[in-house]
Order: C-alpha cells, then structure tokens, then sequence
C-alpha cells in the first residue's frame, strides 16, 4: 500500500463545474497536509493546508480532513481553464524528522471550455 | 513564502559526467530539502540538508552518488555524479517556511541525460 494515494486521473471537469479531488494516507499519525498545483513543466505550488479535522476556505479552493477516515480532499469550485494541472497531496507523516513530507502520484485536471 | 532560486533551470549533460545545481534562498532556514521527479512520477525526497552538518540521505540515495553541500543558511548544492541515462529528471530544492512550516519548492532543474 502506498503511503499517500490518490486518483492518477485524468479527472475531466466542466467549465464552472466543481472539481473534487481525493486523497488518503496510511499514516495514522500524519499531522499536516497539503495540495499543491503543478502545471507542466514547473515546479509545484502550494495552494492549501490543513491541519484539523474539517473544512478550509481559501477563495474557490476548499480542503477537507477526516483524520479517522484517513482521507483529505480538495474542492475547486467554478473551475477555470487555468485550473488545468497536476494536484499533488503531500502529508507530513508523524514518525519522520521534521520537513519530510510524503507526496501522493497526483491527479491531473483537465477543465475543458 | 519564500523566493528559492535555483540554476540551472535545465541541462543536457553526457552520460558519465556531473552536475552541480545551485539553490539560493532569500531567507535563513533551518533545513532544506532536495527532491526527484521522474517523468511522469511523483517527487521523491532525495536528502535533508542542514547548515554545518552532513545531509541526511533516504533510502535509495547515497552520498557518492548525490553530493550534497550546505555552506551557510541561505545556500546549498546538489551534484548529480557520474550521470546515466536513469538521472534524467526533474530536480527541486525545497525549504519549509513560513507559519505553518509550509514547504516551498524552487523552480526545477531539468536534466537530460544523453
């Protein structure tokens, strides 16, 4: 089992139309998380983290945890053109140093007009 | 955040030789971070390097292979050695930073091995 999985996609969206992206991990003493933004051929971005249990509002992004079930997902609402990309989850696991973070395969995004 | 800078920003090296990639930060940080994507893959954590210490290596990298220096809190380097076609990747510098911790990640080396 991987540490971090989630959907390789691609995951295809309508215009306007929310994106919801998944992500579970096998670390249950995992604290933090995150999503980063890919676009091809640059380096990855950060766009979200999240720490408890819940949701998170940044703009048209929305994070949510659920440590008992081990999953965090990432909504992308009224989805643009530009929100084609490569979203990775990355979760820094309980039982390493401080700073390693495990990343997922990431899931690609395709918003079509 | 952070503004890491990192050159080159991409290479095609020959099989056999080195490469050096540089990665400057505009901020003392503790530690930072050096990480792999293959084609197609996700990034692989290749060492954690720290000012005034030797870098920490994950399974599957070894220093002769992947020298790392780390001369002040603002700096460090990553040398690619005695390359082969299997180095080909995307190489990133990270840092975390920032409430939170959050890690932030350089713009790339791409490297290309013939």
């Amino acid at each position: 089992q991987k540490e971090v999985e989630q959907n390789s996609g691609p995951l295809s969206v309508p215009e306007g139309a929310i994106a919801s992206l998944n992500c579970t991990y096998s670390d249950r003493g995992s604290q933090s998380f995150f999503w980063y933004r890919q676009y091809s051929g640059k380096s990855p971005e950060l766009i979200m983290s999240i720490y408890s249990n819940g949701d998170k509002e940044d703009g048209r992004f929305t994070a949510q945890l659920n440590k008992a079930s081990q999953y965090v997902s990432l909504l992308i609402r009224d989805s643009q053109p530009s929100d084609s990309a490569t979203y990775l989850c990355a979760v820094n696991r309980a039982t390493d140093s401080w700073g390693k973070f495990q990343f997922g395969a990431g899931t690609q995004v395709v918003v079509t007009p | 955040s952070a503004v890491i800078s990192q050159k080159p920003s991409r290479d095609i090296c020959q099989r056999g030789t080195s490469l050096t990639i540089q990665c400057q930060v505009d901020s003392q940080v503790t530690m930072m971070f050096w990480y792999r994507q293959q084609p197609g893959q996700s990034l692989t954590l290749i060492a954690t390097a720290n000012q005034g210490s030797e870098a920490t290596y994950e399974s599957g990298f070894v220093i002769d292979k992947f020298p790392i220096s780390r001369p002040n809190l603002t700096f460090s380097t990553l040398t690619v050695s005695n390359m082969s076609p299997e180095d080909s990747s995307i190489y990133l510098c990270s840092v975390r930073t920032g409430v939170g911790e959050k890690l932030f990640f350089g713009s790339g080396t791409q490297l290309s091995v013939l």
